[in-house]
Protein backbone atom coordinates (compact mmCIF):
# COMPACT_ATOMS: atom_id res chain seq x y z
CA UNK A 1 0.00 0.00 0.00
CA UNK A 2 1.48 3.23 -1.18
CA UNK A 3 2.59 5.62 2.06
CA UNK A 4 4.14 8.86 2.95
CA UNK A 5 7.64 8.53 3.74
CA UNK A 6 10.04 11.16 6.06
CA UNK A 7 13.51 11.51 6.61
CA UNK A 8 15.19 11.66 8.76
CA UNK A 9 13.09 10.05 11.57
CA UNK A 10 15.09 12.13 14.27
CA UNK A 11 17.36 15.64 13.65
CA UNK A 12 18.86 17.18 16.59
CA UNK A 13 20.25 20.57 16.15
CA UNK A 14 21.69 23.88 17.86
CA UNK A 15 19.48 26.75 18.15
CA UNK A 16 19.89 29.38 15.10
CA UNK A 17 21.02 26.44 12.94
CA UNK A 18 18.97 25.82 9.62
CA UNK A 19 17.29 22.13 9.58
CA UNK A 20 15.35 20.43 5.99
CA UNK A 21 13.08 18.23 6.68
CA UNK A 22 12.19 15.74 3.86
CA UNK A 23 9.05 14.41 2.93
CA UNK A 24 8.14 12.13 -0.20
CA UNK A 25 3.90 12.06 -0.68
CA UNK A 26 2.47 9.69 -2.24
CA UNK A 27 3.24 9.54 -5.86
CA UNK A 28 -0.28 10.35 -6.98
CA UNK A 29 -1.38 12.66 -4.91
CA UNK A 30 -1.39 16.54 -5.55
CA UNK A 31 -1.53 18.25 -2.45
CA UNK A 32 1.00 18.60 0.86
CA UNK A 33 0.89 19.31 3.88
CA UNK A 34 3.01 19.86 7.51
CA UNK A 35 1.52 19.19 10.67
CA UNK A 36 3.54 19.90 13.90
CA UNK A 37 2.88 18.15 17.72
CA UNK A 38 4.92 19.44 20.54
CA UNK A 39 5.11 16.63 22.63
CA UNK A 40 1.72 16.06 24.61
CA UNK A 41 -0.17 18.99 22.91
CA UNK A 42 -2.31 18.24 19.80
CA UNK A 43 -1.39 18.21 16.02
CA UNK A 44 -1.09 21.68 14.69
CA UNK A 45 -1.54 22.55 10.60
CA UNK A 46 1.48 24.65 9.26
CA UNK A 47 1.12 24.90 5.69
CA UNK A 48 -0.66 22.85 2.37
CA UNK A 49 1.08 22.98 -0.73
CA UNK A 50 0.10 22.82 -4.43
CA UNK A 51 0.81 23.14 -7.80
CA UNK A 52 4.50 25.06 -6.48
CA UNK A 53 2.12 27.18 -4.26
CA UNK A 54 1.21 27.91 -0.64
CA UNK A 55 -2.41 27.60 -0.39
CA UNK A 56 -2.72 28.04 2.99
CA UNK A 57 -0.86 28.38 6.13
CA UNK A 58 -1.44 29.29 9.77
CA UNK A 59 0.07 31.87 12.27
CA UNK A 60 2.61 29.35 13.32
CA UNK A 61 4.21 29.14 9.85
CA UNK A 62 6.35 32.46 9.90
CA UNK A 63 8.72 33.58 8.12
CA UNK A 64 11.37 31.07 9.18
CA UNK A 65 9.84 28.79 7.34
CA UNK A 66 9.27 27.62 3.78
CA UNK A 67 8.04 24.36 1.75
CA UNK A 68 9.52 23.66 -1.84
CA UNK A 69 8.85 21.00 -3.80
CA UNK A 70 12.03 20.72 -5.75
CA UNK A 71 11.64 17.66 -7.92
CA UNK A 72 8.70 15.30 -8.92
CA UNK A 73 8.78 13.63 -5.77
CA UNK A 74 10.37 15.56 -2.72
CA UNK A 75 8.20 18.06 -0.48
CA UNK A 76 10.60 19.82 1.86
CA UNK A 77 10.49 22.06 4.95
CA UNK A 78 13.01 24.32 6.11
CA UNK A 79 13.32 26.14 9.19
CA UNK A 80 15.82 28.84 8.80
CA UNK A 81 17.16 29.84 12.32
CA UNK A 82 15.77 27.28 14.76
CA UNK A 83 14.56 28.07 18.07
CA UNK A 84 13.86 26.02 21.22
CA UNK A 85 10.47 26.04 21.07
CA UNK A 86 10.67 24.61 17.34
CA UNK A 87 11.29 21.25 18.89
CA UNK A 88 8.43 18.87 18.21
CA UNK A 89 7.66 15.79 16.08
CA UNK A 90 6.59 17.05 12.05
CA UNK A 91 4.71 15.11 10.12
CA UNK A 92 3.97 15.46 6.14
CA UNK A 93 0.77 14.50 4.64
CA UNK A 94 -0.70 14.38 1.06
CA UNK A 95 -4.09 14.25 -0.63
CA UNK A 96 -4.73 12.79 -3.94
CA UNK A 97 -7.36 16.08 -4.19
CA UNK A 98 -7.53 19.44 -2.35
CA UNK A 99 -11.51 18.48 -2.13
CA UNK A 100 -13.06 19.23 1.80
CA UNK A 101 -14.20 15.24 1.99
CA UNK A 102 -10.75 13.85 0.61
CA UNK A 103 -8.65 11.87 2.98
CA UNK A 104 -5.29 13.06 4.02
CA UNK A 105 -2.44 10.62 4.71
CA UNK A 106 0.24 11.06 7.42
CA UNK A 107 3.72 10.25 7.15
CA UNK A 108 5.49 8.81 10.16
CA UNK A 109 7.12 11.85 11.16
CA UNK A 110 10.27 13.38 12.07
CA UNK A 111 11.64 14.14 15.41
CA UNK A 112 13.52 17.71 15.92
CA UNK A 113 15.47 18.38 18.88
CA UNK A 114 16.40 21.96 19.22
CA UNK A 115 19.61 22.37 21.91
CA UNK B 1 -11.19 29.50 16.01
CA UNK B 2 -12.60 25.88 15.71
CA UNK B 3 -12.30 23.74 18.38
CA UNK B 4 -13.06 20.11 18.81
CA UNK B 5 -13.09 18.56 22.34
CA UNK B 6 -12.68 15.13 22.99
CA UNK B 7 -13.91 13.37 25.82
CA UNK B 8 -12.60 10.97 28.08
CA UNK B 9 -9.67 12.92 28.14
CA UNK B 10 -8.12 9.38 29.68
CA UNK B 11 -10.22 5.64 29.57
CA UNK B 12 -8.82 2.98 31.18
CA UNK B 13 -11.12 -0.74 30.77
CA UNK B 14 -11.48 -4.15 31.03
CA UNK B 15 -10.88 -6.48 28.17
CA UNK B 16 -14.51 -6.93 26.49
CA UNK B 17 -16.14 -3.54 27.82
CA UNK B 18 -17.80 -1.42 25.54
CA UNK B 19 -16.57 2.06 25.53
CA UNK B 20 -17.44 5.52 23.06
CA UNK B 21 -15.09 8.15 23.02
CA UNK B 22 -16.59 11.53 21.86
CA UNK B 23 -15.43 14.52 19.11
CA UNK B 24 -17.35 17.84 19.77
CA UNK B 25 -16.95 20.89 18.30
CA UNK B 26 -19.49 24.00 17.71
CA UNK B 27 -18.03 24.59 14.23
CA UNK B 28 -19.48 22.48 11.22
CA UNK B 29 -16.97 20.49 9.43
CA UNK B 30 -17.12 19.29 6.05
CA UNK B 31 -15.37 15.96 7.18
CA UNK B 32 -14.08 14.37 9.95
CA UNK B 33 -11.55 12.08 10.22
CA UNK B 34 -10.73 9.47 13.45
CA UNK B 35 -7.01 8.42 13.45
CA UNK B 36 -5.38 6.30 15.93
CA UNK B 37 -1.25 7.33 16.91
CA UNK B 38 1.02 5.20 18.91
CA UNK B 39 3.80 6.90 20.61
CA UNK B 40 6.18 8.52 18.68
CA UNK B 41 4.78 7.64 15.83
CA UNK B 42 2.81 9.61 13.08
CA UNK B 43 -1.34 9.47 13.29
CA UNK B 44 -2.38 6.50 11.31
CA UNK B 45 -5.71 7.07 9.55
CA UNK B 46 -9.47 4.80 10.90
CA UNK B 47 -11.59 6.34 8.55
CA UNK B 48 -13.49 9.43 7.12
CA UNK B 49 -17.04 10.62 7.57
CA UNK B 50 -18.33 13.18 5.45
CA UNK B 51 -22.01 12.99 5.73
CA UNK B 52 -24.35 14.13 8.41
CA UNK B 53 -25.71 11.03 10.57
CA UNK B 54 -23.25 9.00 8.21
CA UNK B 55 -22.38 5.65 10.31
CA UNK B 56 -19.33 3.66 9.13
CA UNK B 57 -18.08 0.47 10.84
CA UNK B 58 -14.32 -1.15 10.69
CA UNK B 59 -14.64 -4.85 12.71
CA UNK B 60 -15.16 -3.76 16.11
CA UNK B 61 -14.95 -0.08 15.42
CA UNK B 62 -18.13 1.79 14.89
CA UNK B 63 -17.83 5.43 13.83
CA UNK B 64 -20.67 8.22 13.57
CA UNK B 65 -21.25 11.58 12.20
CA UNK B 66 -23.39 13.86 13.95
CA UNK B 67 -26.25 15.15 11.99
CA UNK B 68 -25.35 18.84 11.90
CA UNK B 69 -21.81 17.44 10.91
CA UNK B 70 -20.75 19.37 14.36
CA UNK B 71 -19.78 16.28 16.51
CA UNK B 72 -18.93 12.70 15.71
CA UNK B 73 -18.43 9.51 18.03
CA UNK B 74 -16.06 6.29 18.26
CA UNK B 75 -18.09 3.00 19.83
CA UNK B 76 -15.40 0.13 20.59
CA UNK B 77 -17.64 -3.22 21.22
CA UNK B 78 -15.45 -5.90 23.61
CA UNK B 79 -12.35 -3.95 23.64
CA UNK B 80 -8.72 -5.63 23.18
CA UNK B 81 -5.69 -4.92 24.31
CA UNK B 82 -4.33 -4.01 21.03
CA UNK B 83 -7.06 -1.42 21.02
CA UNK B 84 -4.80 0.39 23.46
CA UNK B 85 -3.60 4.03 22.06
CA UNK B 86 -4.37 7.85 21.71
CA UNK B 87 -7.52 8.16 19.41
CA UNK B 88 -7.96 11.73 17.87
CA UNK B 89 -10.60 12.99 15.52
CA UNK B 90 -10.04 15.60 12.68
CA UNK B 91 -12.23 17.91 11.22
CA UNK B 92 -12.39 20.36 8.13
CA UNK B 93 -14.47 23.01 7.35
CA UNK B 94 -15.26 23.80 3.92
CA UNK B 95 -13.05 25.86 1.73
CA UNK B 96 -9.91 25.14 3.89
CA UNK B 97 -7.45 22.36 3.58
CA UNK B 98 -6.37 21.85 6.91
CA UNK B 99 -7.84 19.45 9.75
CA UNK B 100 -7.91 20.92 12.96
CA UNK B 101 -7.51 18.08 15.69
CA UNK B 102 -8.89 17.58 18.37
CA UNK B 103 -7.28 17.14 22.36
CA UNK B 104 -6.87 13.20 22.06
CA UNK B 105 -8.46 10.53 23.86
CA UNK B 106 -5.54 8.32 25.59
CA UNK B 107 -6.92 4.53 26.11
CA UNK B 108 -6.04 1.83 27.86
CA UNK B 109 -7.33 -1.49 27.31
CA UNK B 110 -6.48 -4.09 30.50
CA UNK B 111 -6.00 -7.77 29.96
Amino acid sequence: EPEVTQTPSHQVTQMGQEVILRCVPISNHLYFYWYRQILGQKVEFLVSFYNNEISEKSEIFDDQFSVERPDGSNFTLKIRSTKLEDSAMYFCASSESGADTDTQYFGPGTRLTVL
Amino acid sequence: TQLLEQSPQFLSIQEGENLTVYCNSSSVFSSLQWYRQEPGEGPVLLVTVVTGGEVKKLKRLTFQFGDARKDSSLHITAAQPGDTGLYLCAGRGAGTYKYIFGTGTRLKVLA
